[in-house]
Parts: structure tokens; C-alpha cells; sequence
């Protein structure tokens, strides 16, 4: 059974900081992870999708490391603004067609 | 990017009524629909991956014949809660898959009084 794990829960960084969210997965037989941001009460914005033979996927500030040997993931934020404030979840494939587990998630608030 | 909308995005109802939600894929035709649960302050829990023109596969734990899934076309897949009880309060997310992505909807809040 895939489990999820982020670290940190919650995160609060001045405006203008680069930061790191990191997601683990015990199952590294996956062919892809996703990353997706939530804000309060909405939905799920997909921010980026990695797939198991890339090592890193880039877009604007974000970039998304894996390392599936190792079972990790990386979400890279340069230059925080505030807007970035939200929740961020991985989603990484979990048995089944396109069956997916989210991790809990990392609550982020950038300070203006 | 692929577009999935639910409706209604807020509901209230009475205890005992059944309530029906409706997921849509508005730009792209997806076999394949989830639903997911989302408690408060907890990830998002998956309850059913709903095929087009087949019945439900439900995951552990989750009653199916309180969480009624059709997936009619291949553009929309219905959630309903039958009977519904203050412990099914919570939110809503429904998700359309096409290729390896999924796309998620912006969710349904149910408050059951």
C-alpha cells in the first residue's frame, strides 16, 4: 500500500524567499507524481506533473525534482509572493489505474 | 488545460434527504472519473473510480449503497448521498482523467444539519 508522507505540515516564510516542500512515497514503482496546490475551501490547481523518467519538471517559479530510488520529491518555490499561500499536495500512483494517494499536504504562508 | 466543473459548489440539507452532485468534464471526454472525500484539516480520500457505462468500484469502507456513482457519458459522473447524516458533512472533489493526468473539479461543500 503506497503511503504519503510531506514534511513540513505548515511553513511560513517571508516574501521574496526560495523555499522546499518535500514529499516521500514507500512504493517507488510509480510512473509518475503530480503536484497540486489547493487554496481554502476550493479545489485542486494541477501545478505539475513529473514523470517517472524525468528528474526535474519546470514551470515559471516551480520546479519539481524525483527521485524514485529514493522515494522522494521535491517542490522547489523561487522568489515567494503571497499569493503563493495555500496548501500544496503530491499525488503519487498508488495501485490500480490511475489511482493516486495524496499526502496530507504542506500548508504554506508567505509573509508580505 | 482540461476543465472539470461540479455543481452544485455549496449544499445544505436535512438529515435523512439524499443528495445528488454532479461532476463534468467540460473540454474533453474522460472514461474514467474519481470521487474523492475531504475532511477537514485531512487529505483528500478516494471513494470511488467511476468508468463510463460500468458500475463503480468503491475502496474499502466506503458504502455503496449510500454513495450512489453513475457515470452516464463520458463527460459526467454523479455522486449521490443517500440518506445523508451530519458525519457525511465534509467536501466533495471529483476528478476526470485523461492519459495520466487527472483533473480535478473545485469541489462540492455538503453540510448535512
Amino acid at each position: 500500500k503506497q503511503e504519503v508522507t510531506q514534511i513540513p505540515a505548515a511553513l511560513s516564510v517571508p516574501e521574496g524567499e526560495n523555499l522546499v516542500l518535500n514529499c516521500s512515497f514507500t512504493d517507488s514503482a510509480i510512473y509518475n507524481l503530480q503536484w497540486f496546490r489547493q487554496d481554502p475551501g476550493k479545489g485542486l490547481t494541477s501545478l505539475l506533473l513529473i514523470q517517472s523518467s524525468q528528474r526535474e519538471q519546470t514551470s515559471g517559479r516551480l520546479n519539481a525534482s524525483l527521485d524514485k530510488s529514493s522515494g522522494r520529491s521535491t517542490l522547489y518555490i523561487a522568489a515567494s509572493q503571497p499569493g503563493d499561500s495555500a496548501t500544496y499536495l503530491c499525488a503519487v500512483p498508488s495501485g490500480g489505474y490511475q489511482k493516486v494517494t495524496f499526502g496530507i499536504g504542506t500548508k504554506l504562508q508567505v509573509i508580505p | 488545460g482540461a476543465v472539470v466543473s461540479q455543481h452544485p459548489s455549496r449544499v445544505i440539507c436535512k438529515s435523512g434527504t439524499s443528495v445528488k452532485i454532479e461532476c463534468r468534464s467540460l473540454d474533453f471526454q474522460a472514461t474514467t472519473m474519481f470521487w474523492y472525500r475531504q475532511f477537514p484539516k485531512q487529505s483528500l480520500m478516494l471513494m470511488a473510480t467511476s468508468n463510463e457505462g460500468s458500475k463503480a468500484t468503491y475502496e474499502q469502507g466506503v458504502e455503496k449503497d449510500k454513495f450512489l456513482i453513475n457515470h452516464a457519458s463520458l463527460t459526467l459522473s454523479t455522486l449521490t448521498v443517500t440518506s445523508a447524516h451530519p458525519e457525511d458533512s465534509s467536501f466533495y472533489i471529483c476528478s476526470a482523467s485523461s492519459t495520466e493526468e487527472q483533473y480535478f473539479g473545485p469541489g462540492t461543500r455538503l453540510t448535512v444539519t
